[in-house]
């Protein structure tokens, strides 16, 4: 069993959609990163959360520490947000196999 | 906001040859710096964690001797895949930071196919 389990691993949406992408992990945390990976490989750090919610643009995190669960939400979602995402916690790096995510114009 | 720098972005080296990948913080000092490595179609792996002045630590199941890691400054730090065989191919990320505080910024990372 992994650590840190993703859920749904693959997603298509329509444009617009609000999209959420769900985290849960068996471990214990002083933060979780949600990370969005390009068709390249690059990596872009999205957030870094330890409690509550943080938002930036269309883009909203959510943590439950007592449930150890996470959310990624993205608001009308657009093509250009097709990435994978991956959630991460700071517990010796483990990650996520991540999400997949096609938004369709 | 954070950069890190990362490169080559792509190497192409021949089986029992080495590849140095280069990873810079370039508006901060990183007091840690961290490599992974993530196969097709899956998620990244930690490799090693280094600290500015002192040896990496491994995760179990890296080969020290293989992946040199060095951390000589604040700014820099290096992975050099040594005779490289074409089962290292795959792609190497660095992160950066200064702490869980502050979060951490990744690197573009880098593309290693030997052949």
């Amino acid at each position: 069993k992994n650590e840190v389990e993703q859920s749904p691993q693959n997603l298509t949406a329509q444009e617009g959609e609000f999209i959420t992408i769900n985290c849960s992990y068996s471990v214990g945390i002083s933060a979780l990163h949600w990370l969005q990976q390009h068709p390249g490989g690059g990596i872009v750090s999205l957030f870094m959360l330890s409690s509550g919610k943080k938002k930036h643009g269309r883009l909203i995190a959510t943590i439950n520490i007592q449930e150890k669960h996470s959310s990624l939400h993205i608001t009308a979602s657009h093509p250009r947000d097709s990435a994978v995402y991956i959630c991460a916690v700071d517990s010796q790096f483990y990650f996520g196999t991540g999400t997949s995510l096609t938004v369709i114009p | 906001g954070a950069v890190v720098s990362q490169h080559p972005s792509r190497v192409i080296c021949k089986s029992g040859t080495s590849v140095k990948i280069e990873c810079r913080s370039l508006d901060f000092q990183a007091t840690t710096m961290f490599w992974y490595r993530q196969f097709p179609k899956q998620s990244l792996m930690l490799m090693a964690t280094s600290n500015e002045g002192s040896k990496a630590t491994y995760e179990q199941g890296v080969e020290k001797d293989k992946f040199l890691i060095n951390h000589a400054s604040l700014t820099l730090s290096t992975l050099t895949v040594t005779s490289a065989h074409p089962e290292d191919s795959s792609f190497y990320i660095c992160s950066a930071g200064q702490g869980l505080k502050y979060g951490y910024t990744f690197g573009s990372g880098t593309r290693l196919t030997v052949v």
